[in-house]
């Protein structure tokens, strides 16, 4: 069963601007992960946090964490028409059979206008 | 080379064929994973290889086989298979307990007819 809950399923915007998208899940966890996807094509890993981190940076990437909230957020500064892509968030639960297992969210598919 | 490669890219099978699907990867990655994905929803969990042994199956019904020849192959035996199976199937890799992030593949998309 899926994890995360992405908030929005849709996120249109011109380029320039950012870009925010939200991830809330539901057990403990050992680390979130974002991933992009285009089109029908496999995913590619954007940045990792793990649950003893609140910010991470990368590129023109931010990720912050909040695990008394369970939830997540991924920014994009300064968008461009080449970020339109579906982004996941990614759970690792932390304890258990599940250590490792991989759960996925519903998506936000983010589409960047020139 | 820090690639996952899947193939074929495309795949049309019968209800009644017998194919697989390749993966293969040399990041020296000790853990392997198979995915699939349905239109518009996010991949699903099939199977794990942690050291070349199954470690998780999802509960993927039988007419998928997955088989790990080595710490670099990862293979997807399909037979007898539903028109409702046709998905990109994901392939993945990772060092388990590094705590980073996993390598997918392009994806092969399957057509059931």
């Amino acid at each position: 069963s899926q994890q995360g809950e992405e908030d929005p399923q849709a996120l249109s915007i011109q380029e320039g601007e950012n870009a925010t998208m939200n991830c809330s899940y539901k057990t403990s966890i050992n680390n979130l992960q974002w991933y992009r996807q285009n089109s029908g094509r496999g995913l590619v890993h954007l940045i990792l946090i793990r649950s003893n981190e609140r910010e991470k940076h990368s590129g023109r990437l931010r990720v912050t964490l909040d695990t008394s909230k369970k939830s997540s957020s991924l920014l994009i500064t300064a968008s461009r028409a080449a970020d339109t892509a579906s982004y996941f968030c990614a759970t690792v639960r932390d304890r258990g059979s599940t250590l490792g297992r991989l759960y996925f969210g519903r998506g936000t598919q983010l589409t960047v206008w020139p | 080379d820090t690639e996952v490669t899947q193939t074929p890219k495309h795949l049309v099978m019968g209800m009644t064929n017998k194919k697989s699907l390749k993966c293969e990867q040399h990041m020296g990655h000790r853990a392997m994973y198979w995915y699939k994905q349905k239109a518009k929803k996010p991949p699903e969990l099939m199977f794990v290889y942690s050291y070349e042994k199954l470690s998780i199956n999802e509960s993927v019904p039988s007419r998928f086989s997955p088989e790990c020849p080595n710490s670099s192959l990862l293979n997807l035996h399909l037979h007898a298979l539903q028109p409702e199976d046709s998905a990109l199937y994901l392939c993945a890799s990772s060092q388990p307990g590094q705590g980073v992030g996993y390598t997918f593949g392009s994806g092969t998309r399957l057509t059931v007819v």
